[in-house]
């Protein structure tokens, strides 16, 4: 079964500065997606940034950025000139392309803080 | 604007009476799904529907059922709650082509039951 581990529960970071979430997957497959999940008090999941596994280059959406690893298994996400609105938990998520239930399996969340 | 819409927002319930959490979608998708969030446990699948009147087990169905009468609809039925589906609930869309879409999601509904 696939897993994904977030190993940082909690991170800090200076307003205006950079900082890099780390998420590792275990999966046998060869076709999938990933994804990262901004869920800030308000609850609501939002989707910050997507990649396919199939493609080598980095997803980069504005000041988010990923570092796709597809052989060690790693997707972290890097958050440049930090604002005090990217205060949230983070969830790295993973779906296979070929899962019939579709499920997107989740890891346990970053809680980032931005420092003022 | 393109959005899925659950309803309520919060509930609170007794033991046993039966509810019914809506979820609507805007944007024509196939896939719908519902998911619940629990503290230490992350989120898990309860239910997913890939186009109208096709429907599955996630995860963690024992207690729910779900239908899609209508593709825009798939509403989360508790014929009899119990205080562990105390939980934050998510319904979420995406659609059948495109790279790798990812799940658009609702606000969430706060469920207690008591």
């Amino acid at each position: 079964a696939q897993t994904v581990t977030q190993s940082q529960p909690e991170m800090s970071v200076q307003e205006a500065e950079t900082v890099t979430l780390s998420c590792t997957y275990d999966t046998s497959e060869s076709d999938y997606y990933l994804f990262w999940y901004k869920q800030p008090p308000s609850r609501q999941m939002i989707l910050v940034i997507r990649q396919e596994a199939y493609k080598q280059q980095n997803a980069t959406e504005n000041r988010f950025s990923v570092n796709f690893q597809k052989a060690a298994k790693s997707f972290s996400l890097k958050i440049s000139d930090s604002q005090l609105g990217d205060a949230a938990m983070y969830f790295c998520a993973y779906r296979s392309a070929r899962s019939r239930d579709d499920k997107i399996i989740f890891g346990k969340g970053t809680r980032l803080h931005i420092l003022p | 604007e393109a959005q899925v819409t659950q309803n309520p927002r919060y509930l609170i319930t007794v033991t046993g009476k039966k509810l019914t959490v809506t979820c609507s979608q805007n944007m024509n998708h196939e896939y719908m799904s519902w998911y619940r969030q629990d503290p230490g446990l992350g989120l898990r699948q309860i239910y997913y529907s890939m186009n109208v009147e096709v429907t599955d087990k996630g995860d963690v169905p024992e207690g729910y059922k779900v239908s899609r009468k209508e593709k825009r609809n798939f509403p989360l039925i508790l014929e009899s709650p119990s205080p562990n589906q105390t939980s934050l609930y998510f319904c979420a869309s995406r659609p059948l082509l495109g790279p790798g879409h990812g799940y658009t999601f609702g606000s969430g509904t706060r469920l207690t039951v008591v």
